[in-house]
């Protein structure tokens, strides 16, 4: 069975200063690894995704994560913060090998950025 | 805007009452999917489907749940004897099955649905 952790319900940083949101995640195969963001009653945004290759990965408004094998984990990060990177943030794996075309997500960290 | 959409976006319905919700994908996506959302939590599988076949099933989806995705294009998502259980948004989300994008999936909006 595939499943997300995202050990943080909330992400407190100030504009300016690094972040990074946390994800852990278990699969039986291999898998792969991808990062949402939700605004307030809204879908959810596609960010970035790890499939194979570099273990760094780059994605939209400035976001990065970096897919480290050993300690299963996939953490986002983001090297200056905004305000507007206020939101909630979903991390999600597929189990490219015993998972079919199921994609799970975890139960999100919420992120804020104070001025 | 070519992408997902989903209606209606907000419905609230009776104790008991069916309720149905629409999604067309992305255009040339062949894969749809439906999930679930409740405050505080992060989407749950509902089902898939591949062009008209849908190939999974979670078993939240319960006999009063009733996808269908007749010609491969849009889908509809029917709740009979809606309970207050049900209410939650329920997400629409589709991919296509090759090419860079084959493993992403993109979301709609949502339809949020309040059972009183």
């Amino acid at each position: 069975a595939q499943s997300v952790a995202q050990p943080e319900d909330q992400v407190n940083v100030a504009e300016g200063n690094p972040l990074t949101v946390k994800c852990t995640y278990s699969v039986s195969g291999n898998p792969y690894l991808f990062w949402y963001v939700q605004y307030p009653n809204r879908g959810l945004q596609f960010l970035l995704k790890y499939i194979t290759g570099d273990n760094l990965v780059k994605g939209s408004y400035g976001f990065e994560a970096e897919f480290n094998k050993s300690q299963t984990s996939f953490h986002l990060k983001k090297p200056s913060a905004l305000v507007s990177d206020s939101a909630l943030y979903f991390c999600a794996v597929r189990d490219i090998d015993t998972g079919g075309f199921k994609t799970i997500f975890g139960a999100g960290t919420r992120l804020f950025v104070k001025a | 805007d070519t992408g997902v959409s989903q209606d209606p976006r907000h419905k609230i319905t009776k104790r008991g009452q069916n309720v149905t919700f629409r999604c067309d994908p992305i255009s040339e996506h062949n894969r749809l999917y439906w999930y679930r959302q409740t405050l505080g939590q992060g989407p749950e599988f509902l089902t898939y489907f591949q062009n008209e076949a849908q190939l999974e099933k979670s078993r939240l989806l319960s006999d009063r749940f009733s996808a269908e995705r007749p010609k491969g294009s849009f889908s509809t998502l029917e709740i009979q004897r809606t309970e207050q259980g049900d209410s939650a948004m329920y997400l629409c989300a589709s991919s296509p099955s090759t090419g860079i994008d084959g493993n992403t999936i993109y979301f709609g909006e949502g339809s949020w649905l309040t059972v009183v």
